[in-house]
């Protein structure tokens, strides 16, 4: 089945730039996203692009996808505090009701 | 106004015992689904209906029924509780749309099962 892999771990500093990585298997899939979960919460989609695009730019955010690699990422320019939370890729692959799979999650921890 | 509420937040039962979980969204989404949150975060789909009708069925045991009354609620039923079943369980919506699918998710459902 699909399997989509991320790093369990990143800390940066405040005002730093983060890059999550996260890799999928499906080489069917037509949309990746990126979600944000909050302690106590439900996860919340921050962006997505689809398998056609190899980058999107959207304000702080910036998604980059190489689909000859499989590879995509999650770049957040200025990182705040507000912005330590889970952050989960997932990907959908093609036809009909096509469901979401999810990766691990990568836990950024930012620091003051 | 919430987009996905569920309900309880917080579920405490012994093993055996059967329990229920309530999901309703006021979306206008034709589609509905439920997740599985383990200890380590990782998120799997145990179901989705489509305008109450069952589309995804990942492989769970038959003690987990979901039943859908109607596209606006779907509601999970968990039978002869496992301490196995203790997780979080996300309830999400989406358009429906067979291309691209948001998801926009419930706060969850914290089950414990002692």
């Amino acid at each position: 089945g699909e399997d989509v892999e991320q790093s369990l771990f990143l800390s940066v500093r405040e005002g730093d730039s983060s890059v999550i990585n996260c890799t999928y298997t499906d080489s069917s899939s037509t949309y990746l996203y990126w979600y944000k979960q909050e302690p106590g919460a439900g996860l919340q989609l921050l962006t997505y692009i689809f398998s056609n695009m190899d980058m999107k730019q959207d304000q702080r955010l910036t998604v980059l996808l190489n689909k000859k690699d499989k590879h995509l990422s999650l770049r957040i320019a200025d990182t705040q505090t507000g912005d330590s939370a889970i952050y989960f890729c997932a990907e959908k692959g093609s036809g009909g009701y096509q469901k979401v799979t999810f990766g691990t999650g990568t836990k950024l921890q930012v620091i003051p | 106004d919430t987009a996905v509420s569920q309900t309880p937040k917080y579920l405490v039962t012994q093993m055996g015992n059967d329990k229920s979980i309530k999901c309703e969204q006021n979306l206008g989404h034709d589609t509905m689904y439920w997740y599985k949150q383990d200890s380590k975060k990782f998120l799997k789909i145990m179901f989705s209906y489509n305008n109450k009708e069952l589309i995804i069925n990942e492989t769970v045991p038959n003690r987990f029924s979901p039943k859908s009354p109607d596209k606006a609620h779907l509601n999970l039923h968990i039978n002869s509780l496992e301490l196995g079943d203790s997780a979080v369980y996300f309830c999400a919506s989406s358009p429906g749309q067979t291309t691209n699918e948001k998801l926009f998710f419930g706060s969850g459902t914290q089950l414990s099962v002692l």
